[in-house]
């Protein structure tokens, strides 16, 4: 059974341009949640959805939006980049959305901001 | 605020050696500790997860305990090999009607030969 997918893996882009990225969940898995991590530190919550709505939400500006489709995959997408957005964007998908369920990280996506 | 830290930011240790990592949380009201293992450039893979009623869980050679009252954690690690050398994060989630994860900043091991 094939894990979380996240594509690309790496992305350059410069500052104010848009990014789209992907995950495809763990086939059965209904939450998908999108996480930032800069260099050094821990992860950051960005969103979670769950059922193709917005379940949550970290605090980050609203050039960040993202969704999730019929097939529970999921892109992220952040407009007018900052050097500042350059990190890991890390997806998760677990089987429900409660907090007790098991996350399953993606390999990420590097996004760098130049 | 809910915080989760850790200690120490760093660790070098011998192959064969047991280690102890340390997470303290500020995260209320408190739903579960988990205890991730991140190598570079990859997601993190969950190694444990730990409820307000358990004290000790085991994963291998991974050893997690939760102290609810004080509010810690630690994973031990024991017999270290080469393949510990990562970061080991820690996260909590807060029982409250939003989604959400604290993370901590984690630990870089390295294990040496």
């Amino acid at each position: 059974d094939a894990g979380v997918t996240q594509s690309p893996t790496h992305l350059i882009k410069t500052r104010g341009q848009q990014v789209t990225l992907r995950c495809s969940p763990i086939s059965g898995h209904k939450s998908v949640s999108w996480y930032q991590q800069v260099l050094g530190q821990g992860p950051q919550f960005i969103f979670q959805y769950y059922e193709k709505e917005e379940r949550g939400r970290g605090n980050f500006p609203d050039r960040f939006s993202a969704r999730q489709f019929p097939n529970y995959s999921s892109e992220l997408n952040v407009n007018a980049l900052l050097l500042g957005d350059s990190a890991l964007y890390l997806c998760a998908s677990s089987y429900g959305r409660d907090r007790t369920y098991e996350q399953y990280f993606g390999p990420g996506t590097r996004l760098t901001v130049t | 605020k809910n915080q989760v830290e850790q200690s120490p930011q760093s660790l070098i240790i011998l192959e064969g050696k047991n280690c102890t990592l340390q997470c303290n949380y500020t995260v209320s009201p408190f739903s579960n500790l988990r205890w991730y293992k991140q190598d570079t450039g990859r997601g993190p893979v969950s190694l444990t997860i730990m409820t307000f009623s358990e004290n000790t869980k085991s994963n291998g050679r991974y050893t997690a305990t939760l102290d609810a009252d004080t509010k810690q954690s630690s994973l031990h690690i024991t017999a270290s090999q080469l393949s510990d050398s990562a970061s080991y994060i820690c996260v909590v989630s807060a029982d409250s009607g939003t989604y959400k994860y604290i993370f901590g900043t984690g630990t870089r091991l390295k294990v040496l030969a």
